[in-house]
């Protein structure tokens, strides 16, 4: 079955610098690719769709890329903000989702 | 308002017990799903719908049942042979099952 990683240790950077997260897959070739933001105890909210014929999308400070010949997504956030702080998840289509990645950007 | 609606936020049982949680939507969505969270872990799929009066088992459906009477409504009854119950419960809906979903508030379910 499917399978899709996300490094599962924090994440922890100083604020202004831009973080990446990763989402690494296997057994599947997605049609789309979706990151999700959470919070503590609420749902995730939908950040950004990129599609597998596309290889970037952003939006804002947020920038998506998909690899498919290394099955794998990366996402940005730029000029990070404590703000920023939050678990960052990665669904394939069929929202099948990661475990996710927490982000703590320190002032 | 549009969105999407889980009820209780909170939720106490005694083991043995049935327990059904509430999930209603008003975004028009087809798709339907549940998942349940443990600390520190990701999503995982209990059962989803795509339509009315059909759904799928995701990968830990064992001990859960749903049904799908109303476009609107996505009930989730945690039955007792769930062996580990006590978990956050979330329930998504969205246009189709490819495009972006909208979660609710979820339920904290505490089996005693």
């Amino acid at each position: 079955s499917q399978k899709i990683e996300q490094n599962s240790e924090a994440l922890n950077i100083q604020e202004g610098k831009t973080a990446t997260l990763t989402c690494n897959y296997t057994n599947y070739s997605p049609a789309y690719l979706q990151w999700y933001r959470q919070d503590p105890g609420r749902g995730p909210v939908f950040l950004l769709l990129i599609r597998e014929n596309e290889k970037e999308k952003r939006k804002e400070r947020l920038k998506v890329t998909f690899d498919t010949t290394l099955k794998q997504s990366l996402f940005h956030i730029t000029a990070s903000q404590p703000a920023d702080s939050a678990t960052y998840l990665c669904a394939l289509d069929k929202l099948i989702f990661g475990t996710g990645t927490r982000l703590q950007v320190f002032p | 308002d549009g969105g999407i609606t889980q009820s209780p936020k909170y939720l106490f049982r005694k083991e043995g017990q049935n327990v059904t949680l509430s999930c209603e939507q008003n975004l028009n969505h087809d798709a339907m799903y549940w998942y349940r969270q443990d600390p520190g872990q990701g999503l995982r799929l209990i059962y989803y719908s795509q339509i009315v009066n059909d759904f799928q088992k995701g990968d830990i459906a064992e001990g859960y049942s749903v049904s799908r009477e109303k476009k609107e409504s996505f009930p989730l009854t945690v039955t007792s042979a769930q062996k580990n119950p006590t978990a956050f419960y979330l329930c998504a809906s969205s246009i189709s099952e490819n495009t972006e979903a909208f979660f609710g508030q979820g339920t904290r379910l505490t089996v005693v």
